[in-house]
């Protein structure tokens, strides 16, 4: 199912503080995972995924986190910066059917 | 390396006209996907290609949306005529469309920048 508006959840951090960003996915059939961050006026860009038989994968400044259990995915972001304000949007996808179901967006603002 | 082009990038139409959209994949991508975004919302897939086949299209609004992709590259989304409702943008992914053993189709979509359709 799908719960979606024009109200985003959102997130103000200020410059260098570590930021989280919560997901929740519905299919318990998702076996990949990944997070893309969406700047006004721009396409999803892709910034980390994860497979389901990993609960933690890091990347540059990025982390995600998955727990299957109760069907939660989180992107930490560290060291935040202006320039990763934007929209973040957790993707999932059941590899055997390909489809790719994104979640409910959540708007991050930076302050300098 | 170039990424997912689309064209173009702005459209305004009346309503009961016509529009198209094109897109042309990185260059490899044998998967191509048209997706819609309503604004506050995550894209919602259209169609889904694996080189010329459409291999999903069952949210495709088939009585006044078509799409193809007759040599497996690029693609064009047509919608004939517009509806006041189709006000969206229109996004184009790719992804290699290799299917790994094991592991099914899992692989990274990259987006181009959109369409944004206007219609009045």
């Amino acid at each position: 199912g799908e719960s979606v508006g024009l109200h985003l959840p959102t997130l103000s951090v200020q410059e260098g503080d570590n930021s989280i960003i919560n997901c929740a996915y519905s299919n318990s059939a998702s076996d990949y995972f990944i997070w893309y961050k969406q700047e006004s006026g721009k396409g999803p860009q892709f910034i980390i995924d994860i497979r389901s038989n990993m609960d933690k994968r890091q990347g540059q400044r990025v982390t995600v986190l998955l727990n299957k259990t109760v069907k939660h995915l989180s992107l930490q972001i560290a060291a935040t910066q202006p320039g990763d304000s934007a929209v973040y949007f957790c993707a999932d996808q059941r590899t055997s059917y390909g489809k790719l179901t994104f979640g409910q967006g959540t708007i991050l603002t930076v302050h300098p | 390396e170039a990424g997912v082009v689309q064209s173009p990038r702005y459209k305004i139409i009346e309503k009961k006209q016509p529009v198209a959209f094109w897109c042309n994949p990185i260059s490899g991508h044998n998967t191509l996907y048209w997706y819609l975004q309503n604004l506050g919302q995550g894209p919602e897939l259209l169609i889904r290609y694996e080189n010329e086949e459409a291999v999903d299209d069952s949210q495709l609004p088939k009585d006044r949306f078509s799409a193809e992709r007759l040599k497996g590259v690029d693609s064009t989304l047509k919608i004939q005529p517009a509806e006041l409702g189709d006000s969206a943008v229109y996004l184009c992914a790719s992804s290699l469309g290799v299917r790994l053993k094991d592991r099914g189709l899992e692989e990274t979509q990259y987006f181009g920048p959109g369409t944004r359709l206007l219609v009045l």
